[in-house]
């Protein structure tokens, strides 16, 4: 069975940078998996942040990026806000199939 | 814009089959670039992609679900469903409906999830 880790949780100082990072149970991530990253505030549907690696939607701040990083997909936030303590997942390609990382719950301290 | 409702019963007893669907509003469920799929929230848990259909109705299923899952499409409504048979406790969760397009430019494609539905909560109890 595949499996997608994520970190559990991290803490970030406001105005800071942090990186989330999510790896793959079979081996390095690549493109080709298309990294898709959500963000979920509690009570609300999960919105989508960056898709395929490292494109982001209009509605995704500027703060944040994704990228592939040391045979892992990575979203980074540089300058992070309060507003953006919230759950993250990322979410891999199988070849038909999607799996969720565990999800990454940020904390803005 | 484009978007999704889910619909269903809030409650269903253990052994039954869970049913719920989504309807797009908004756009077409025929287009060549979509696909429709399924995704659960346990209570206090992860997401868990489920399954996902494209409106020619080929699908596609999580292995550890296959055995129960069946994801149908009706484009004359312009909805499609969910099928979740022998539910116990552990299917318990906030499911959500979610478009993923596919784009392929002549040097590679992308993919991405939106819109999401807002979420039905279905709790399995007798």
């Amino acid at each position: 069975q595949t499996v997608v880790t994520q970190e559990p949780s991290l803490t970030v100082s406001p105005g800071g940078t942090v990186t989330l990072t999510c790896a793959s149970s079979t081996g390095a991530v690549t493109s080709g998996y298309y990294p898709n990253w959500f963000q979920q505030k509690p009570g609300q549907a999960p919105r989508a942040l960056i898709y395929s690696t490292s494109n982001k939607h209009s509605w995704t701040p500027a703060r944040f990026s994704g990228s592939l990083l040391g045979g892992k997909a990575a979203l980074t936030l540089s300058g992070v806000q309060p507003e953006d303590e919230a759950e993250y997942y990322c979410l891999l390609y199988y070849g038909g199939s999607w799996v969720f990382g565990g999800g990454t719950k940020l904390t803005v301290l | 814009q484009l978007q999704l409702q889910e619909s269903g019963p809030g409650l269903v007893k253990p052994s039954e089959t869970l049913s719920l669907t989504c309807t797009v509003s908004g756009g077409s469920i025929s287009s060549s670039s979509y696909y429709w799929g399924w995704i659960r929230q346990p209570p206090g848990k992860g997401l868990e992609w489920i399954g996902s259909i494209y409106y020619s109705g080929s699908t596609y299923y999580n292995p550890s679900l296959k055995s129960r899952v069946t994801i149908s499409v009706d484009t004359s409504k312009n909805q499609f469903s969910l099928k979740l048979s022998s539910v116990t406790a552990a299917d318990t969760a906030v499911y959500y409906c979610a478009r993923r397009v596919l784009y392929c430019s002549s040097t590679s494609c992308k993919n991405w999830f939106d819109p999401w539905g807002q979420g039905t909560l279905v709790t399995v109890s007798s």
